[in-house]
C-alpha cells in the first residue's frame, strides 16, 4: 500500500484565502517532502521537513510534521491563482543503503481569481 | 525543471514499435531516476541509478529497459509496449541516493501514448 496519502483529493478556494493540505503515512520516516506539479509538467520541490522537526516555513508555505500521528500538513497562505497545481507529499524512509521517496496520489488545488 | 531535460516531450507509438526516451541533467548530480505517472495513481518509481550503476529496479516489466551511459544521461528503451503503459514518464536527479533528506529535481516528462 502507498506510504503517503493526501487529503483532500481536491480543493477549490478563492484567491487570498489560505489552503491547507494534509498527508498521512504509515511507516517511520527520515523526512517528508512536498512537491508541486503544474498540469502535464514535472514536479518541483517545495519544502523538506526532517523527522526531528515540527514546523518549517518557506515564504508563504508552512509545513508541520507530527510523527506521533504520522501526518503532515502544508499551508499556503494568501493564495494566488498561480498556486493552482497538484501538490504531492513524499516520504523518505531511509532503509538500508539508499534513500527512497514514496509519493502520494496528490491534491488538486484550484485557486479562483 | 530547467536543470533536467527530457526528449521527446510527446510520443505516440504502436505496440510493435521500439523507441527510446532520453533524459539529461545539467546539475552535476550522481543519481538519476525514472518514474511513471498514470492518472489517479501515485507516482511509481521504476529505476534508480547511482554513479551509472542501477541500484533499484522496482519490479518493472522487461519491455522497459533503462540505460545510464554516464551520470548526466539516462535512457529508457521501450519495446512491445501495451496500451496500459500510456502515461507521463518523468526523469529526476538528485545529488546522491545514500544520504537521507535529498530533494529530487524533475524533468518536464514525456507524455507516452501506446496505440
Amino acid at each position: 500500500s502507498q506510504q503517503g496519502e493526501e487529503d483532500p483529493q481536491a480543493l477549490s478556494i478563492q484567491e487570498g484565502e489560505n489552503a491547507t493540505m494534509n498527508c498521512s503515512y504509515k511507516t517511520s520516516i527520515n523526512n517528508l517532502q512536498w512537491y508541486r506539479q503544474n498540469s502535464g509538467r514535472g514536479l518541483v520541490h517545495l519544502i523538506l521537513i526532517r523527522s526531528n522537526e515540527r514546523e518549517k516555513h518557506s515564504g508563504r508555505l508552512r509545513v508541520t510534521l507530527d510523527t506521533s500521528k504520522k501526518s503532515s500538513s502544508l499551508l499556503i497562505t494568501a493564495s494566488r491563482a498561480a498556486d493552482t497545481a497538484s501538490y504531492f507529499c513524499a516520504t523518505d524512509a531511509y532503509t538500508g543503503a539508499n534513500s527512497k521517496l514514496t509519493f502520494g496520489k496528490g491534491i488538486t488545488l484550484s485557486v479562483r481569481p | 525543471e530547467t536543470g533536467v531535460t527530457q526528449t521527446p516531450r510527446h510520443l505516440v507509438m504502436g505496440m510493435t514499435n521500439k523507441k527510446s526516451l532520453k533524459c539529461e541533467q545539467h546539475l552535476g548530480h550522481n543519481a538519476m531516476y525514472w518514474y511513471k505517472q498514470s492518472a489517479k495513481k501515485p507516482l511509481e518509481l521504476m529505476f534508480v541509478y547511482s554513479l551509472e550503476e542501477r541500484v533499484e529496479n522496482n519490479s518493472v516489466p522487461s519491455r522497459f529497459s533503462p540505460e545510464c551511459p554516464n551520470s548526466s544521461h539516462l535512457f529508457l528503451h521501450l519495446h512491445t509496449l501495451q496500451p496500459e503503459d500510456s502515461a507521463l514518464y518523468l526523469c529526476a536527479s538528485s545529488q546522491d541516493v545514500l544520504a537521507g533528506g535529498i530533494e529530487q529535481f524533475f524533468g518536464p516528462g514525456t507524455r507516452l501514448t501506446v496505440l
